[in-house]
């Protein structure tokens, strides 16, 4: 069973970048078979994809085009580990991001990680 | 982008009742589809997935069905421990995954 435990700051000023981390257990994130990803919830909001990554020799990224201006996720595979980076935040990016391992081919199934509410304020 | 319209945004319903939500999408993603439960603080977590299939552990109330672009989720009498909000999901190789709008189910 992959378990994903995310670490992150919860408080982040208008402007700056939001960075989140996701370490991955029960999975390595080299060895396919995932894809890794983010998705978020506004407060009293419905859920949005952020993107995700694909461990491959090629280019496995992919991200939602209402946020690929400011949005990178990366694997470090040293440390088992996800990153979400955000640019340029505004309020409209506080919510709750989860980190998601899908299965690939699995039609949806997967593992989310606890959560982390981001707010952005000054 | 596709497009996902699930209806309704909120339904009230008693224990017992037969519950039946629907997810339209606007372009094809064959059986690429997947339903949450939802409930408050929480994760999402899967219920069907490739569009009819019950996730291990999902009671066997909560049903999908649909191909191309319509699909439903059915719960067959509802209990005390549905009442939650569902969200639809297409994943696939068509870029972005969307989620439905949600619906929420109240007593």
């Amino acid at each position: 069973q992959v378990l994903l435990q995310q670490s992150g700051p919860g408080l982040v000023k208008p402007s700056q970048t939001l960075s989140l981390t996701c370490t991955v257990s029960g999975a390595s994130i080299s060895g396919g078979g995932y894809h890794w990803s983010w998705v978020r919830q506004s407060p009293g909001k419905g859920l949005e994809w952020i993107g995700h990554d694909y461990y491959s020799w090629t280019n496995g990224y992919d991200y939602n085009p209402s946020l690929e201006s400011r949005v990178s996720i990366s694997l470090d595979t040293s440390k088992n580990q996800i990153s979400l980076k955000l640019t340029s935040v505004t309020a409209a990016d506080t919510a709750v991001y989860y980190c998601v391992a899908y299965l690939a081919g699995g039609g949806g199934r997967g593992s989310w990680g606890q959560g982390t509410l981001v707010t952005v304020s000054p | 982008d596709i497009q996902m319209t699930q209806s309704p945004s909120t339904l009230s319903a008693s224990v017992g009742d037969r519950v039946t939500i629907t997810c339209r999408v606007s372009q094809s993603v064959s059986n690429w589809l997947a339903w949450y439960q939802q409930k408050p603080g929480k994760a999402p977590k899967i219920l069907i997935y490739k569009a009819s299939n019950l996730e291990r552990g999902v009671p066997s109330r909560f049903s999908g069905s649909g191909s191309g672009t319509e699909f439903t989720l059915t719960i067959s009498s509802l209990q005390p421990d549905d009442f939650a909000t569902y969200y639809c999901q297409h994943y696939g190789s068509s870029s972005p995954w969307t989620f439905g709008q949600g619906t929420r189910v109240d007593i």
